[in-house]
């Protein structure tokens, strides 16, 4: 069964410093895989999402993810964080067919210290 | 465009009493479902509505009802309130086909069972 984790529950980085929030999938094809930010008290937003190709992908805000199939994981980074990062973060993959769906991690929430 | 908006925001309910969480979206989207988040638990789909008339069930419907009458609206029933159903809810749409993963969320409602 498809499943999505999330090894790191909190985090917290220093504004300026760099950022990586891991994700680890386990799916038996060729995944599709997304990141979604939280702001706090707010609905989830799509940051980036990968389908096929270029394994590194760009999002907004600054962020961007790298598919790698050898250690099934697609883990986000941002070179300089600002403090309006804070937020919880989720890494979901799609299921394909006819029953298609996300499966979600269950998040890391990011500090950032001013 | 307003996207996905939810009413109420807040609610508080006793035992045994139902309500209706309103969903809405104005994007024409096709796919709409209804997700709830708990602390620890990540997302958790209740049920998802691939279009007009069509309605199926997530990984946690019991307790839940929907129905998919219009395009625009996606209503979420809690037939008799319990506990276990305070969490905060919220409705998500998307387009068909691929674009099924890429999903634009409400604010949110947070409800709170005594």
């Amino acid at each position: 069964a498809q499943s999505v984790t999330q090894p790191d529950i909190h985090i917290t980085v220093s504004e300026g410093a760099s950022l990586e929030l891991r994700c680890n999938y386990s799916y038996g094809a060729t995944p599709y895989l997304f990141w979604y930010v939280q702001s706090p008290g707010q609905g989830l937003q799509l940051l980036l999402k990968y389908f096929s190709g270029d394994t590194l992908v760009q999002g907004i805000k600054g962020f961007e993810a790298e598919f790698k199939r050898s250690q099934s994981s697609f883990n986000l980074r941002k070179p300089s964080v600002h403090w309006s990062d804070a937020a919880e973060y989720f890494c979901a993959v799609a299921t394909a067919g006819n029953n298609r769906k996300l499966i979600w991690g269950l998040g890391t929430s990011l500090a950032v210290n001013p | 465009n307003a996207g996905v908006t939810q009413t109420p925001k807040f609610q508080v309910l006793k035992t045994g009493q139902s309500m209706t969480l309103q969903c809405a979206q104005d994007m024409n989207h096709e796919y709409m479902s209804w997700y709830r988040q708990d602390p620890g638990m990540g997302l958790r789909l209740i049920h998802y509505s691939v279009g007009a008339g069509i309605t199926d069930q997530g990984e946690v419907p019991n307790g839940y009802n929907v129905s998919r009458s219009t395009t625009e609206d996606f209503p979420l029933r809690l037939l008799s309130a319990a506990p276990s159903q305070t969490s905060v809810y919220f409705c998500a749409s998307s387009y068909g086909g691929q674009g099924i993963y890429e999903q634009y969320f409400g604010p949110g409602t947070r409800l709170t069972v005594t």
